[in-house]
């Protein structure tokens, strides 16, 4: 298996632009989560999907946020119109049976909002 | 609610020595407890977790961590440092109720020669 997959890896775009960043999870986990990481706040949870249905979304900043699950291998988080405070590095991770198994996270996509 | 805290923002050793990056945890129902690197421009890599079983839980690139019930703690050990130890280091939790896995704020490990 090819792990987590995100895209894009590097992402720029102007202020008040839509952003949509992809994640397609390991085959046959049933968790996916997305999480965003800054300087100032570390690694924050945003929002998780248990068999595409999302369960928590406390984490999501603002209603400028979003995320998708139509199937069991894709997801999307946009962020619909991006601001400079949205530039970070945002992760995606999957997992099986409630992480009895482990979790195992993308590589990454940094965006940043000019 | 479940919540982790690594009370060291960063931890200095010396290379050869030992090396411990402290955790603790609070969650609800079986805990599931994880560490993970993070080496700079890169994603989190996965170094032990701790399920069920023997307190002691042995990882990657011969870290270990000790899982303590009474104290909620699940303190990152090694024996002797590695300046290419030097990361920034995640604690992480998840419910077996719910799955949900929280982070630590994270603890930079700086290994000097």
């Amino acid at each position: 298996d090819a792990g987590v997959i995100q895209s894009p890896r590097h992402e720029v775009t102007e202020m008040g632009q839509e952003v949509t960043l992809r994640c397609k999870p390991i085959s046959g986990h049933d968790y996916l989560f997305w999480y965003r990481q800054t300087m100032m706040r570390g690694l924050e949870l945003l929002i998780y999907f248990n068999n595409n249905v999302p369960i928590d979304d406390s984490g999501m900043p603002e209603d400028r946020f979003s995320a998708k699950m139509p199937n069991a291998s894709f997801s999307t988080l946009k962020i619909q119109p991006s601001e400079p405070r949205d530039s970070a590095v945002y992760f995606c991770a999957s997992s099986s049976g409630q992480g009895y198994y482990g979790y195992t996270f993308g590589s990454g996509t940094r965006l940043t909002v000019v | 609610a479940q919540s982790v805290a690594q009370p060291e923002d960063q931890v200095n050793v010396a290379e050869g020595n030992p090396l411990t990056v402290k955790c603790t945890y609070s969650v609800s129902g079986n805990p599931y407890l994880f560490w993970y690197v993070q080496y700079p421009n890169r994603g989190l890599q996965f170094l032990l977790k701790y399920i069920t079983g023997d307190n002691l839980v042995k990882g990657s690139y011969g870290f270990e961590a000790e899982f303590n019930k009474s104290q909620t703690s699940f303190h990152l050990k090694k024996p002797s440092a590695l300046v290419s130890d030097s990361a920034l280091y995640f604690c992480a939790s998840a419910s077996g109720n719910t799955g949900k896995l929280i982070f630590g704020q994270g603890t930079t490990l700086q290994v000097k020669p």
